[in-house]
């Protein structure tokens, strides 16, 4: 079946450093990917997506890029804030399983000033 | 882009009771999801909610524990039935709209 293998946390970092976040996945069909951010006590946020291979998604300085030969979605920001500290979690949805969505375990990212 | 609300935010519920949480979608939709986040884990698929028929539920999860409502195209309920302490969880609805997957706030509830 589907899966979603993410980098394990917890990652700390200083203010303007470099993030990475490993996100791997094994699917039957032509998924699309996605990252979702969960900030303290909040729900869950669509953060970036792509639909097919070589697709780049972006969103408030992050980044992933679907890359079919390594079957990864490996999300990079250049330069993080406090307020990045959060929850990240990779997913997939094969669309011929009715848009169900499978998740990585979550990486927690504390930024400290 | 879609918006999803969730009811109630949050709730403290008592061993044994049940509680009903809703989910509206501000445009029609054939598909909603409910999902389980137990603390510190990662997301769950509970059961696929489709209008005009009765949901269908993952692995572990069974109709009696989490009954599903989906009146129409824009609203679902979930259950939590006859609750205990392993029940306290973040509960999410979401729907797809496009290819992009859509949730709601969450609905934070504690078991005592």
């Amino acid at each position: 079946g589907d899966s979603v293998t993410q980098m394990e946390g917890p990652v700390t970092l200083s203010e303007e450093a470099f993030l990475t976040i490993n996100c791997t996945y094994t699917a039957t069909g032509y998924p699309s990917l996605f990252w979702y951010v969960q900030y303290p006590g909040e729900g869950l946020q669509l953060l970036l997506k792509a639909t097919k291979a070589d697709d780049k998604g972006s969103n408030k300085g992050f980044e992933a890029t679907y890359r079919k030969e390594t079957t990864s979605f490996h999300l990079e920001k250049g330069s993080v804030q406090v307020s990045d500290s959060a929850v990240y979690f990779c997913a997939l949805s094969d669309r011929s399983n009715d848009y169900k969505l499978s998740f990585g375990a979550g990486t927690t990212v504390t930024v400290r000033a | 882009s879609a918006v999803i609300s969730q009811k109630p935010s949050r709730d403290i519920c008592q061993r044994g009771t049940s509680l009903t949480i809703q989910c509206q979608v501000d445009s029609q939709v054939t598909m909603m999801f409910w999902y389980r986040q137990q603390p510190g884990q990662s997301l769950t698929l509970i059961a696929t909610a489709n209008q005009g028929s009765e949901a269908t539920y993952e692995s572990g999860f069974v109709i009696d524990k989490f009954p599903i409502s989906r009146p129409n195209l824009t609203f679902s309920t979930l259950t939590v039935s006859n609750m205990s302490p392993e029940d306290s969880s973040i509960y999410l609805c979401s729907a797809p709209l496009g290819n992009t997957i859509y949730f709601g706030e969450g609905s934070w509830l504690t078991v005592v």
